[in-house]
């Protein structure tokens, strides 16, 4: 049962780069989300998407796109990498409302 | 708006001693509510939830949570904490309208002392 299984685990950025991060759910869930954690701010919703095909904002969704491939897959893109875009990335899917998280993704734009 | 605050930043606790994390929240309605916990480098687990029904949830590890209504509160607890439990803890309600948005607390720090 691999779960939510996110790509790549770490990625060091330059200011400007751009990237996707990759998200993917075995367990047949509608719902997806993006959140970042930051030090003493908990996780901030990003983007979600309750269906395939449909995506929304969420708390903090400047400087990011996502797409919503199928059901199984769910990835958040930075166009055009900032210094405050370093941070964890968490995707989760949920059943039921309980979420289900990935391992993160751990990013450094420099 | 709706929030979730956990007052204490960092918990420290003597191995077998009690343990109890604050959480309270900020919404119209009674929201979906639940306890995360996140070992270093780990994403989030579920330790527990409440939905509806009896204000005392049974969770995993031998957490447990009490909901109470009046002080908009949902607190985690353990009888006696073991040095494994040291971890970051996140209460987070759910709201269940299109997609079943889920915000979290800041986080709770547990450091557990032998």
């Amino acid at each position: 049962n691999a779960g939510v299984t996110q790509t790549p685990k770490f990625q060091v950025l330059k200011t400007g780069q751009s990237m996707t991060l990759q998200c993917a759910q075995d367990m047949n869930h509608n719902s997806m989300y993006w959140y970042r954690q930051d030090p003493g701010m908990g996780l901030r919703l990003i983007y979600y998407s309750a269906s395939e095909g449909t995506t929304d904002k969420g708390e903090v969704p400047n400087g990011y796109n996502v797409s919503r491939l199928n059901k199984r897959e769910f990835s958040l893109r930075l166009e055009s990498a900032a210094p405050s875009q370093t941070s964890v990335y968490f995707c989760a899917s949920d059943r039921n409302t309980e979420a289900f998280f990935g391992q993160g993704t751990r990013l450094t734009v420099v | 708006a709706q929030s979730v605050t956990q007052p204490d930043i960092h918990i420290t606790v003597s191995e077998g001693a009690s343990l109890e994390l604050r959480c309270n929240y900020s919404y119209g309605a009674t929201p979906y509510l639940f306890w995360y916990v996140q070992s270093p480098g780990q994403g989030l687990q579920l330790l527990l939830k409440y939905f509806s029904g009896d204000t005392l949830v049974q969770g995993i590890k031998g957490f447990e949570a009490e909901f109470k209504r009046s002080q908009s509160s949902f607190n985690l607890r353990k009888p006696s904490v073991h040095w494994s439990d040291a971890a970051e803890y996140f209460c987070a309600v759910g709201l269940p309208q299109g997609g079943n948005q889920f915000y979290f607390g800041t986080g709770t720090s547990l450091t557990v002392i032998p």
